[in-house]
């Protein structure tokens, strides 16, 4: 069945550096892909989305591209913030009917001043 | 603004209990769903429901019932509470069709003693 496979975490950094969360899918046909967001006690927000090969999305210097050749959707960040520590979840959408998103597990990004 | 709300942030039962979560979103949404949020495990799916008063089972459903009288509400309902059973439950809504971003609730963190 369709699944998404992310990087397990936690992931720390220092205030500044480079991030990458990697992110891949198994799906039949041509799923949307997403980025969301859980900041601590919060529920998840959308943090970008692309919904075709190729596409790139981008939200608060975020960015991931849809690479259908290589199945992925990777997150990244050139200069990570503090306020930018929460969990990441990839989540692809079978785009057939109403059929839920699939989520992957989660990574935990702990950034330190 | 986009809002789901749920009952309560924080839940404390016994075991046998029966549990009321209750979601409530003010966009119009067609589609409702709850997870539950557990360390190492992610976002899993227990019920989704795609109209009123239609439901339809999610990967881990056993232990749960739902109900879905309103549009705007969707209840999880958890006949006899047992200890496993503790954990943070997130509702949320989306649009009909794919490609549509899923909005969250702030979670219920459910402590079942």
């Amino acid at each position: 069945g369709d699944s998404v496979t992310q990087m397990e975490g936690p992931v720390t950094l220092s205030e500044e550096a480079f991030l990458t969360i990697n992110c891949t899918y198994t799906a039949t046909g041509y799923p949307s892909l997403f980025w969301y967001v859980q900041y601590p006690g919060e529920g998840l927000q959308l943090l970008l989305k692309a919904t075709k090969a190729d596409d790139k999305g981008s939200n608060k210097g975020f960015e991931a591209t849809y690479r259908k050749e290589t199945t992925s959707f990777h997150l990244e960040k050139g200069s990570v913030q503090v306020s930018d520590s929460a969990v990441y979840f990839c989540a692809l959408d079978r785009n057939s009917g109403n059929t839920p998103l699939v989520f992957g597990k989660g990574t935990r990004l702990s950034v330190i001043a | 603004d986009v809002k789901v709300t749920q009952s309560s942030r924080y839940l404390v039962k016994r075991t046998g209990e029966k549990v009321f979560l209750e979601c409530v979103q003010d966009m119009d949404h067609e589609n409702m769903f709850w997870y539950r949020q557990d360390p190492g495990l992610g976002l899993r799916l227990i019920y989704f429901s795609y109209d009123v008063k239609m439901k339809e089972k999610g990967d881990i459903p056993e232990g749960y019932s739902v109900s879905r009288e309103k549009k705007e509400r969707f209840s999880l309902i958890l006949e006899s509470a047992s200890t496993n059973q503790t954990s943070m439950y997130l509702c949320a809504s989306s649009q009909q069709g794919s490609k549509e971003t899923q909005y969250f609730g702030p979670g219920t963190r459910l402590l079942v003693l």
